[in-house]
């Protein structure tokens, strides 16, 4: 049972690349968000997918983008990167329906430098 | 709106200390709130919950207790490891429900042997 797993687990862009951040859990768990993790300022939603075929924006979804593949997948795109998003990525995941109890689950991260 | 203070690190501590991290909390009715841990290298991973007034959540000698009238949820151990070195984040979930959960900025704790 691997639980939420990413990849890369590090990667190093120039300005203007583009790439995706992958995420997976076998739960079966319905709910899934991505975070970034900067100093000082704890975690932030950038986007989240409440069930299978639905995402929201979280607190900071600008230069970003997301896909819910099926279920387990749920990946993250930034199309044209920048120094701004020099960070650490977090996927997780919780059993979902909205409830404010929820336990979440998070991945290992991925590091992320843009230069 | 929603908002989590927790306060800052970093906290040094000898081997067998009594720990003390502050949390407080600015929110409306009753918010579910949490304790997640981060070891160096790794992800976030639950420590406690509390989701009603005067619950306490405890694991691994940890505890928390839910204080409405204070708005407050501080994480307490009575004799910490050089194990449990690590980075806590206090958080909470809006009495609304929904998928927003809110993190502090997050305590890093140094435990010396």
């Amino acid at each position: 049972n691997a639980g939420v797993t990413q990849t890369p687990k590090f990667q190093v862009l120039k300005t203007g690349q583009s790439m995706t951040l992958q995420c997976a859990q076998d739960m079966n768990h319905n709910s899934m968000y991505w975070y970034r993790q900067d100093p000082g300022m704890g975690l932030r939603l950038i986007y989240y997918s409440a069930s299978e075929g639905t995402t929201d924006k979280g607190e900071v979804p600008n230069g970003y983008n997301v896909s819910r593949l099926n279920k387990r997948e749920f990946s993250l795109r930034l199309e044209s990167a920048a120094p701004s998003q020099t960070s650490v990525y977090f996927c997780a995941s919780s059993e979902g329906g909205g409830r404010g109890t929820d336990t979440q689950y998070f991945g290992p991260g991925t590091r992320l430098t843009v230069l | 709106g929603d908002s989590v203070t927790q306060m800052e690190g970093p906290v040094t501590l000898s081997e067998e200390a009594f720990l003390t991290i502050n949390c407080t909390y600015t929110a409306t009715g009753y918010p579910s709130l949490f304790w997640y841990v981060q070891y160096p290298g790794e992800g976030l991973q639950l420590l406690l919950k509390a989701t009603k007034a005067d619950d306490k959540g405890s694991n691994k000698g940890f505890e928390a207790t839910y204080r409405k009238e204070t708005t407050s949820f501080h994480l307490e151990k009575g004799s910490v490891q050089v194990s449990d070195s690590a980075v806590y984040f206090c958080a909470l979930s809006p009495y609304t429900g929904g998928f927003k959960t809110i993190f502090g900025a997050g305590t890093r704790l140094f435990v010396k042997a």
